[in-house]
């Protein structure tokens, strides 16, 4: 497609649910990262793939936080029991070879109750 | 380790004045210094990066920016502002890895 997309847009969950994200990059990129936006900071990295492999995982802040990219295009970011403090601005990016100026998605808003 | 610090968290100029949004770093070795503004309810846009060459870098919508290497640095200059430009900026940092370690971000308010 033209851009990252990126759905749901927003997402309001009770605390204790599953929920996925979906993240659908721009056609030919190979590089896809995932980053959380808290309330006044700016992105923190959680996990980037090349292809179909987590090529760095060490941003997931524990082992609720998921993300598969099973065909090396669309990725899902799953989070498990989620927690209140779960609520971010979930960010999906993707390059044509890792780094360079990344192409980003408007965003899932993620808010747990 | 590798930082980013943005040391205001808002800076406020009168349209057509020039801006400066400052941006100091931390890495061992060479960075790849990155520019992005966000709008609101907008994703990250990309508006310039050094990686090596010139220290003056030019991007978009007129932007441009210094690396200053003895200073640590890579503000994010423009030399009329836009009411336009009003949004979120963030300065990043790439180092060995392909990750981006970004700044806390700054507010640009440009007044008419």
């Amino acid at each position: 497609g033209a851009g990252v997309s990126q759905t749901p847009s927003n997402k309001v969950t009770e605390k204790g649910k599953y929920v996925e994200l979906r993240c659908d990059p721009i056609s030919g990129h190979t590089a896809l990262y995932w980053y959380r936006q808290s309330l006044g900071q700016g992105p923190e990295f959680l996990i980037y793939f090349q292809g179909t492999g987590a090529a760095d995982d060490s941003g997931l802040p524990n082992d609720r936080f998921f993300a598969v990219r099973p065909e090396g295009s669309v990725s899902t970011l799953k989070i498990q029991r989620t927690e209140r403090g779960d609520s971010a601005v979930y960010l999906c990016a993707s390059s044509r070879q890792g780094g360079d100026g990344y192409t980003f998605g408007s965003g899932t808003r993620l808010t747990v109750v | 380790a590798q930082s980013v610090a943005q040391p205001e968290d808002q800076v406020n100029v009168a349209e057509g004045n020039p801006l400066t949004v400052k941006c100091t770093y931390s890495v061992s070795g060479n960075p790849y210094l990155f520019w992005y503004v966000q709008y609101p309810n907008r994703g990250l846009q990309f508006l310039l990066k050094y990686i090596t060459g010139d220290n003056l870098v030019k991007g978009s919508y007129g932007f441009e920016a210094e690396f200053n290497k003895s200073q640590t640095s890579f503000h994010l200059k423009k030399p009329s502002a836009l009411v336009s430009d009003s949004a979120l900026y963030f300065c990043a940092l790439r180092r060995d890895t392909d990750k981006l370690i970004f700044g806390t971000g700054t507010r640009l308010q440009v007044f008419p």
